[in-house]
């Protein structure tokens, strides 16, 4: 596709049920980052993918917290037992590593609360 | 451990020039980029610095050193669509790590 898609871009849920947030990498791109953002406040970096492995979990905040890429493409984050402290915004980025200069384009971010 | 230091706010007024400072201590250094953000809105890529120097794009310019591990963005004829938040970037490794952005407010 044309940019990087999020999908749903709201949910609401509530405590203790699991949800699921699904990101579309712009085609041909083979890293694909979430990080999660509450208001007003910074990115925290979750995990990074190239292709389809994860060398880098480190920001998941508990295990919770998954997340899996199939195909190279598409990306799926999922938090079981869902928090209070887990609403914020996640959002999805994408880059085309290869080059000395890597971009990341954001998708427009699923914004999760829980009650 | 890895960081980036960032103002958390800076005010300027319309028309003038803004520098907003980045420090980082990261392990590898590949480039600093820079994010713009505006409130509701996702991260937009602005810039990226991979060697010492200054970079211009149109109004806004970016600066690296990387013998100071420092970088800065500096936005020039401030208009008030300016009026975001700006994140600095580094590339270390395997991973990008972002600070925690500098929200810039525009006086008229």
């Amino acid at each position: 596709g044309a940019g990087v898609s999020q999908s749903p871009s709201n949910k609401v849920t509530e405590k203790g049920k699991d949800v699921e947030l699904r990101c579309d990498p712009i085609s041909g791109h083979t890293a694909l980052y979430w990080y999660r953002q509450s208001l007003g406040q910074g990115l925290e970096f979750l995990i990074y993918f190239q292709g389809n492995s994860a060398p880098d979990k480190s920001g998941l905040p508990s295990d919770r917290f998954s997340a899996e890429r199939t195909g190279g493409s598409v990306s799926t984050l999922t938090i079981q037992r869902t928090q209070q402290e887990d609403s914020a915004v996640y959002l999805c980025a994408s880059s085309h590593l290869g080059g000395s200069q890597e971009t990341q384009y954001f998708g427009p971010g699923t914004r999760l609360l829980v009650l | 451990g890895q960081s980036l230091e960032q103002p958390s706010e800076v005010t300027a007024v319309e028309g003038a020039i803004v520098q907003i400072n980045c420090t980082y201590q990261t392990s590898g250094f590949y480039g600093l980029s820079w994010y713009q953000q505006h409130d509701g809105g996702a991260p937009t890529f602005l810039s990226y610095n991979a060697l010492d120097g200054l970079e211009e794009t149109g109004r806004f310019s970016s600066f690296l050193s990387r013998s100071d591990s420092y970088g800065y963005l500096l936005l020039q004829e401030l208009q008030m669509k300016d009026s975001a938040s700006y994140f600095c970037a580094v590339r270390g490794d395997d991973k990008i790590i972002f600070g925690k952005g500098t929200r810039l407010h525009i006086l008229p």
